[in-house]
């Protein structure tokens, strides 16, 4: 199972563009890249996934490199509500979902 | 309407009892979970389950055991709690098992063992 290498923390503006990145050098051709978040004393979020192309919903943007080895979670407009830890997850199906230590991401007014 | 429920939200129990938490999904989803988030925050899936099949992670001592009376519900059983079971609870639910659509997680049940 490939795994994911995300930085422990990173702190963003309210109102800019808050850019988490993940490497997963490791991944293979039928694995998809998945990104939850988790708000404190919440249960984790669903945001987005992708495996080839570049993903867009109401929530965030996924970019995933041509060679796939690493991606980069993009929210847009980030609020105070935003932060969060964040986590990239490498799998083939959503059976076996394996959450690593991810990223503490503070929006700071 | 809230997606995944569970009950309760905090349990505080002495060492040795027996005790349950109960899930429930009413997004009529065919797999749910059950996770595992200790006091250093890593989540670990402890169980899949649909009608069919259920996935122990090999790491989940044998005290731990689900129980689905429907597929709606899938509560957690834990028999002869230890200190170490200390943690909170995740349940969630997919629409399929072994696909890639999302899961929806519950708000969690802190369990306290004394």
């Amino acid at each position: 199972d490939a795994k994911t290498t995300q930085p422990p923390s990173m702190d963003c503006a309210e109102g800019r563009a808050a850019n988490l990145p993940c490497n997963h050098s490791t991944i293979s051709g039928n694995e998809y890249v998945y990104w939850y978040r988790q708000i404190h004393s919440q249960g984790p979020q669903y945001i987005i996934h992708g495996l080839k192309n570049n993903e867009t919903n109401e929530m965030a943007s996924l970019i995933i490199t041509e060679d796939r080895k690493s991606s980069t979670l993009i929210l847009p407009h980030a609020t105070l509500r935003d932060t969060a830890v964040y986590y990239c997850i490498v799998r083939v199906s959503n059976n076996d979902m394996r959450f690593g230590a991810g990223t503490r991401l503070t929006v700071k007014p | 309407d809230t997606a995944v429920s569970q009950t309760p939200k905090y349990l505080v129990t002495q060492m040795g009892n027996d005790k349950s938490i109960k899930c429930e999904q009413n997004l009529g989803h065919d797999t749910m979970y059950w996770y595992k988030q200790d006091s250093k925050k890593f989540l670990k899936i402890m169980f899949s389950y649909n009608n069919k099949e259920l996935i122990i992670n090999e790491t989940v001592p044998n005290r731990f055991s689900p129980k689905s009376p429907d597929k709606a519900h899938l509560n957690l059983h834990i028999n002869s709690l230890e200190l170490g079971d200390s943690a909170v609870y995740f349940c969630a639910s997919s629409p399929s098992s072994g696909g890639v659509a999302e899961q929806f997680f519950g708000p969690g049940t802190r369990l306290t063992v004394l």
